[in-house]
């Protein structure tokens, strides 16, 4: 998980709570990804970046944001959390994000989320 | 849904065997990659299969792609305790702007 850290690890919160995870990254890579994995559905990805500012949708997006204005920096935010977004949620980043480059992403460790 | 498919979803050999894993996915794809997740960790990339592709090989480790059936494999050639693992298949999709798609993941327990 070298170069790339999420924070919190794990968290419990209340339904209603608005809540924030960060992915930070030393890499300098471009693209910058948030996957959530639930059992029975493996990883699906709810936003990601192609660069500062430039963001956009994944498969399962509603019900989250995300901003990145530095680089290193992609914040990912429930702004009122629900049981349903209970889950482990990944920041991956990668090098190319098109068809130009092979688009092999590096993991974080993850930070696992419980909403009561 | 462009997720693939996994099978078998959970696999459980001795250690010295072989373990094979089969994914399949819906549409084109530009490659296909392989990922292991240790438990309570994030993935680590495996190995990627270009479409142009038919077989790769690193270690003990060998990927097939077949385009025309829309299915990949992967071999773990004489696996060991440490394999033990959750395998992900994941395809470059041509047609979902350079955004990889996941499959469920085959659970690979391999016994000493």
């Amino acid at each position: 998980d070298a170069g790339i850290t999420q924070s919190p690890r794990h968290k419990v919160t209340e339904t209603g709570t608005p809540v924030t995870l960060r992915c930070h990254q030393t890499e300098n890579h471009r693209y910058m990804y948030w996957y959530r994995q639930d059992p029975g559905h493996g990883l699906r990805l709810i936003h990601y970046s192609y660069g500062v500012k430039d963001t956009d949708k994944g498969e399962v997006s509603d019900g989250y944001s995300v901003s990145r204005s530095k680089t290193e920096d992609f914040l990912l935010t429930l702004e009122s959390a629900t049981s349903s977004q209970t889950s482990v949620y990944f920041c991956a980043i990668s090098e190319s994000g098109t068809f130009s480059g092979a688009n092999v992403l590096t993991f974080g460790a993850g930070s696992r989320l419980t909403v009561l | 849904s462009q997720q693939g498919e996994e099978d078998p979803q959970a696999l459980s050999i001795q250690e010295g065997e072989n373990a094979t894993m089969n994914c399949s996915y819906k549409t084109s794809i530009n490659n296909l990659q392989w990922y292991r997740q240790n438990s309570g960790r994030g993935l680590v990339h495996l190995i990627l299969i270009r479409s142009n592709e038919r077989e790769k090989h690193s270690g003990r480790l060998r990927v097939t792609l077949d385009t025309s059936k829309k299915s990949s494999s992967l071999l773990i050639t004489a696996s060991r305790a440490a394999d033990t693992a959750s395998y992900f298949c994941a395809a470059l999709h041509i047609n979902q702007g350079g955004k990889l798609i996941f499959g469920q993941g085959t659970e690979l327990s391999v016994k000493p």
